[in-house]
C-alpha cells in the first residue's frame, strides 16, 4: 500500500497562475485533509472533508478551493496564487485511530 | 497564547541520553497525538493518546489528562531520532498542532 500520495512534490508559479495539488489514499479512510507548514508556526488546516461529498474550511481557506472527487482523492487548487502563499503543503487522511500524511508539496510563488 | 505549547523547541543531546519533550494544551480534547516529521520532511503518526501511557519500542507516551499535558519520552536516543517531534490535539473533528520541538542527536 501507498499509504497517502501528493503530486508534485515541488512547484513554482509566478504570481497570479493557478494550480492544482492532488493528493490520494489507499487506506479507505473516510476523512482527508489539506494542510499547510510554515516556518516557526504549526501545520494549520486549510480544507478538510469529513466524507465523500462534504468539504468544509478550515483556519486559513482563504485563496483555496477543494474538491473531493471520491474517497480515494482530495484535490486543493489556487487560483491566483500569492506570494504569501509559499509553504510547505501536506495532505493527510484519518479513520478512527488511523492516520497518513503525504510527503508534501514544496510550493514557491514568486 | 498557542492551544498547543511545545517544549523544548530545540533540543540537543548525546548518543544515549534519555530525552523527554513536553507538550501543554488549553482546550478539551478527546485524543492527542505525537507525530515524527523527519529531516526529508515526510510525517510519521508515532501515538495517539485519550489517557494513561503508551510504548513503542524506544519511544513513551504519557498524558496527564487533568493537567492538559503530555510528554514524549525517548530512551537510549540514536542519531537516527534526529527529527522534529509534533504534539497535535484532537478536539472535535479537527487537529491542532504545536510547532514542533526540533530534536539533534549527537554520536
Amino acid at each position: 500500500n501507498a499509504g497517502v500520495t501528493q503530486t508534485p512534490k515541488f512547484q513554482v508559479l509566478k504570481t497570479g497562475q493557478s494550480m492544482t495539488l492532488q493528493c490520494a489514499q489507499d487506506m479507505n479512510h473516510n476523512s482527508m485533509y489539506w494542510y499547510r507548514q510554515d516556518p516557526g508556526m504549526g501545520l494549520r488546516l486549510i480544507y478538510y472533508s469529513a466524507s465523500e461529498g462534504t468539504t468544509d474550511k478550515g483556519e486559513v481557506p482563504n485563496g483555496y478551493n477543494v474538491s473531493r472527487l471520491n474517497k480515494r482523492e482530495f484535490s486543493l487548487r489556487l487560483e491566483s496564487a500569492a506570494p504569501s502563499q509559499t509553504s510547505v503543503y501536506f495532505c493527510a487522511s484519518s479513520e478512527g485511530q488511523g492516520r497518513g500524511f503525504g510527503p508534501g508539496t514544496r510550493l514557491t510563488v514568486t | 497564547k498557542n492551544e498547543v505549547e511545545q517544549s523544548p523547541q530545540n533540543l540537543t543531546a548525546q548518543e544515549g541520553e534519555f530525552i523527554t519533550i513536553n507538550c501543554s494544551y488549553s482546550v478539551g480534547i478527546s485524543a492527542l497525538h505525537w507525530l515524527q516529521q523527519h529531516p526529508g520532511g515526510g510525517i510519521v503518526s508515532l501515538f495517539m493518546l485519550s489517557s494513561g501511557k503508551k510504548k513503542h519500542g524506544r519511544l513513551i507516551a504519557t498524558i496527564n489528562i487533568q493537567e492538559k499535558h503530555s510528554s514524549l519520552h525517548i530512551t537510549a536516543s540514536h542519531p537516527r531520532d534526529s527529527a522534529v517531534y509534533i504534539c497535535a490535539v484532537k478536539g472535535g473533528s479537527r487537529l491542532t498542532f504545536g510547532e514542533g520541538t526540533q530534536l539533534t542527536v549527537n554520536p
